[in-house]
């Protein structure tokens, strides 16, 4: 079965501080996508970045930059030089390539950041 | 290009009540999925309707119903409203492929007196 775990249930930091956010995913397919997702307050999901199975590049969107590593199914996230605007809850998602093309995301609990100034 | 719409924004009903929530796609996008989130179980799949048709069901009760219409926007509905049915629900949609992002939208909030 799939599952995405994020041990971290909140993290705090000062402003400036770089933070990583950690995430493990499991599935038994080889293909698959993993997703970040920031949830404000105002209860938005906000996407941040998608990577597929076959792409395990590391990327840099300024000052976020994320990890991925099949030979630990992790999928971690850092935010360099946090700020206060950064504080929300943080989610890592996995998708699975399915026969019928539908669509499901499987969440993890979140990671909840507070960047204090 | 407008985001993904959902109304109402906030919702009260009480216990035995009945609940549609709606949701507008982002243009072009045919595919709609539901999550609900509550801070027991976060978020958790409840269906994803494309051209139509659901494609993909979780593991809900038959309380929770959907469809989606020829224009792709899409109705939720909850029938015998229980306390435990009080969630943000989340409406996302995308291109239709699994490969694709899912953009979602602002949520509906009920609360379930």
């Amino acid at each position: 079965a799939q599952k995405v775990t994020q041990a971290q249930t909140e993290i705090s930091v000062v402003e400036k501080e770089d933070v990583t956010l950690d995430c493990v995913y499991e599935t038994r397919d080889t293909t698959y996508y993993l997703f970040w997702y920031k949830q404000p307050p105002s209860g938005e999901l906000v996407f941040l970045i998608r990577r597929n199975s076959f792409d395990e590049q590391n990327e840099i969107s300024g000052r976020y930059s994320w990890n991925f590593q099949k030979s630990t199914s992790s999928f971690n996230f850092t935010i360099t030089a946090s700020q206060v605007v950064d504080s929300a809850v943080y989610f890592c998602a996995l998708s699975e390539d399915r026969m019928d093309s539908s669509y499901k995301l499987i969440f993890g609990s979140g990671t909840r950041l507070l960047v204090r100034p | 290009k407008a985001g993904v719409t959902q109304t109402p924004r906030y919702l009260i009903k009480t216990r035995g009540q009945q609940v549609t929530l709606s949701c507008s796609p982002i243009s072009g996008h045919r595919s709609v999925s539901w999550y609900q989130q509550t801070p027991g179980q976060g978020l958790q799949f409840l269906f994803e309707y494309f051209s139509e048709t659901q494609r993909n069901k979780g593991n809900f009760p038959g309380r929770f119903s959907g469809r989606q219409f020829s224009n792709s926007r899409s109705e939720m509905n909850v029938s015998t409203l229980e306390l435990g049915d009080s969630a943000l629900y989340l409406c996302a949609s995308s291109l239709a492929r699994e490969e694709e992002t899912q953009y979602f939208g602002p949520g509906t909030r009920l609360l379930v007196l």
